[in-house]
């Protein structure tokens, strides 16, 4: 059974800083693995999507990298605003099934 | 731009009433889900749909049913609701190619 861990569960840095956030997984036979930002009581944005094939996406200041042997994605967040103050979670799709298994996510705090 | 949207954003009911949480994308997809998010438990699979009046069990089916009519829309009923059911639902649809999953606002429902 997949499990999907994120480390740390909480984060706070001030504005400008360059940070990653991480994401493993145990089992690597995964289709891809997607990043959703999540602002309180709201739903979730999707932010990046890496397919199984790929080693990174890009999307503005984001960056998300795929390790598959070593079961891990991380999530680079370049000069870091306050804007960008939510919860992050990473989710693996399964390669046999639709399903989703979502990790509960890192809560970052940007000071300004 | 993908748009799923619910019907409610709050929502209040007593123990023991039928609920009914609809969910409605725009983008043709084949594939709805529903989860329900907790503190400390994260987002769980209720159930999902990969096609009109097709159902898969997610993770914690037990309590709830849901019914696909028409491809754009996806509804989750409590049959009758109790008060573990208070949670936030969010409804989400994914194309069956390229996978990215797209999520609704969400409802927050409290069951008194």
């Amino acid at each position: 059974k997949q499990e999907v861990t994120q480390i740390p569960a909480a984060l706070s840095v001030p504005e400008g800083e360059n940070l990653v956030l991480n994401c493993s997984f145990t089992d690597s036979a995964i289709y891809n693995l997607q990043w959703f930002r999540q602002d309180p009581g709201k739903g979730l944005t999707s932010l990046l999507l890496i397919q199984s094939s790929q080693r990174e996406q890009t999307s503005g200041r984001l960056n998300a990298s795929l390790d598959k042997s070593s079961g891990r994605s991380t999530l680079y967040i370049a000069a870091s605003q306050p804007g960008d103050s939510a919860t992050y979670l990473c989710a693996a799709r399964g390669g046999s099934n639709y399903k989703l298994t979502f990790g509960k996510g890192t809560l970052l705090t940007v000071n300004p | 731009d993908v748009k799923v949207t619910q019907s409610s954003r709050y929502l209040v009911k007593r123990t023991g009433e039928k609920v009914f949480l609809e969910c409605v994308q725009d983008m043709d997809h084949e594939n709805m889900f529903w989860y329900r998010q907790d503190p400390g438990l994260g987002l769980r699979l209720i159930y999902f749909s990969y096609d009109v009046k097709m159902k898969e069990k997610g993770d914690i089916p037990e309590g709830y049913s849901v019914s696909r009519e028409k491809k754009e829309r996806f509804s989750l009923i409590l049959e009758s609701a109790s008060t573990n059911q208070t949670s936030m639902y969010l409804c989400a649809s994914s194309s069956p190619g390229y996978n990215e999953q797209f999520f609704g606002p969400g409802t927050r429902l409290t069951v008194l």
